[in-house]
């Protein structure tokens, strides 16, 4: 099962600035790995999948990079609305698929 | 516009049994893999079951195996996870979620809104 290793678990900036999200797996992904956004009480929402590419809809401000086993989502400058929490997943190897543990984004 | 409408969730006793519903609209749901994927209260997300889009491969991850059944009916547009055997563990929110694709889950375009199954005695 490959793990996958989000890191901080808290950051806290504010809003303008820009928030670098780190996931690191425990073995190569390749490319495949997405990023979700959760506010609390809803449902997740995918940003990014296979690495870099945005899903429908999401905004020119967040972006994702890496490759192998490290992999960073950037918010470049944060809206009130991207106060969050934040989750890898990797699809190269399953079943499982499997999620970091989540970044909270916290003003 | 994709909808994604969960049910079936409540209270449930150790060893009991659930069937969670998730209802489709807005897409050609016979098309696309299906997933169901949890939260436990404060806790992140794990992937639960998925199912191909004839149904005809299912995948679950190894704590529900052999006690959770991943099915759809797609002449109804729904997917449904039977549950049986259930622990305190299992108590969570269930979320379906619709895969980009027919033969394979991969990642999860969109949400339904979750159903909350609570184990307890």
């Amino acid at each position: 099962e490959i793990v996958l290793t989000q890191s901080p678990a808290t950051l806290s900036l504010s809003p303008g600035e820009r928030a670098t999200l780190s996931c690191r797996a425990s073995q190569s992904v390749w490319s495949y790995l997405m990023w979700y956004q959760q506010k609390p009480g809803q449902a997740p929402r995918l940003l990014i999948y296979d690495t870099s590419n945005r899903a429908a809809g999401i905004p020119a401000r967040f972006s994702g990079s890496g490759s192998g086993t490290d992999f960073t989502l950037t918010i470049s400058s944060l809206e009130p609305e991207d106060f969050a929490v934040y989750y890898c997943q990797q699809r190269y190897q399953w079943p499982p698929l499997t999620f970091g543990g989540g970044t909270k984004v916290e003003i | 516009e994709v909808q994604l409408l969960e049910s079936g969730g409540g209270l449930a006793q150790p060893g009991g049994s659930l069937r969670l519903s998730c209802a489709a609209s807005g897409f050609s749901f016979s098309s696309f893999a299906m997933t169901w994927v949890r939260q436990a209260p404060g806790q992140g997300l794990e992937w639960v079951s998925s199912i191909t889009a004839s149904g005809g491969s299912t995948y679950y991850t190894n704590s529900v195996k052999g006690r959770f059944t991943i099915s759809r009916d797609n002449s109804k547009n729904t997917l449904y996870l039977q549950v049986i055997s259930l622990r305190a563990e299992d108590t969570a929110i269930y979320y379906c979620a619709k895969g980009p694709i027919a033969t394979d889950p991969y990642y999860f375009e969109y949400w339904g809104q979750g159903t909350v199954v609570t184990v307890s005695s």
